[in-house]
């Protein structure tokens, strides 16, 4: 089945720095990717919708200067945290589709930022 | 109102019990409905999913969709102690052409042995 690669799985940085996720379409490609965040015992909250080779659409109330969503190819998207404060400390999940007309969605494993 | 909505729950059940999980949404055009399990600390991991009313069957787990309703459920059965995980409702809206899925608040289910 199709596997999504998100990594790193858990990153600790100190306030203020900026911190790279990555997440990998490793066996189809995904014009369609997904970020959510999901704060401990709540459910998960879409951040943004990047296409591949288009600008990031951001749900209202998500920071676009803050979060940074970079879609260059069809296996590969990354979220930025710039200038990451404690209050972004979360759990950043990534999704991806294949295209339209694909109903599956795939989720990486999630990455863990805690901003100290 | 909220897009999609479940019970937090928690919906405890005995071993071997039928557990019931419920979902509605609001918007009516919808056309993809689907059953995630999260543990904690993990991604999210799909059950089912679902796209015409009626129920679908896989293995223990049954997906019933009313879209005049606006309901999905998941039935459990033969719960087993490794069922206990939140369970995660989440519909692909219509009213978005980027087939974004949103998610219900989740339900924690355990299973007591």
């Amino acid at each position: 089945g199709a596997v999504v690669s998100q990594h790193p799985s858990r990153v600790i940085c100190k306030s203020g720095t900026s911190v790279k996720i990555e997440c990998r379409s490793l066996d189809f490609q995904a014009t369609t990717m997904f970020w959510y965040r999901q704060f401990p015992k709540k459910s998960l909250m879409l951040m943004a919708t990047s296409n591949e080779g288009s600008k990031a659409t951001y749900e209202q109330g998500v920071e676009k200067d803050k979060f940074l969503i970079n879609h260059a190819s069809l296996t590969l998207s990354t979220l930025t945290v710039t200038s990451a404060h404690p209050e972004d400390s979360s759990f950043y999940i990534c999704s991806a589709r294949e295209g339209p007309g694909h109903y599956g969605y795939t989720f990486g494993s999630g990455t863990r930022l805690t901003v100290v | 109102q909220k897009e999609v909505e479940q019970n937090s729950g928690p919906l405890s059940v005995p071993e071997g019990a039928i557990a019931s999980l419920n979902c509605t949404y609001s918007d009516r055009g919808s056309q993809s409905f689907f059953w995630y399990r999260q543990y904690s600390g993990k991604s999210p991991e799909l059950i089912m999913s679902i796209y015409s009313n009626g129920d679908k069957e896989d293995g223990r787990f049954t997906a019933q969709l009313n879209k005049a309703s606006q309901y999905v459920s998941l039935l459990i059965r033969d719960s087993q102690p490794s069922d206990s995980a939140t369970y995660l409702c989440a519909v692909n809206l219509i009213s978005s052409n980027t087939g974004k899925l949103i998610f219900g608040q989740g339900t924690t289910l355990q299973v007591k042995p």
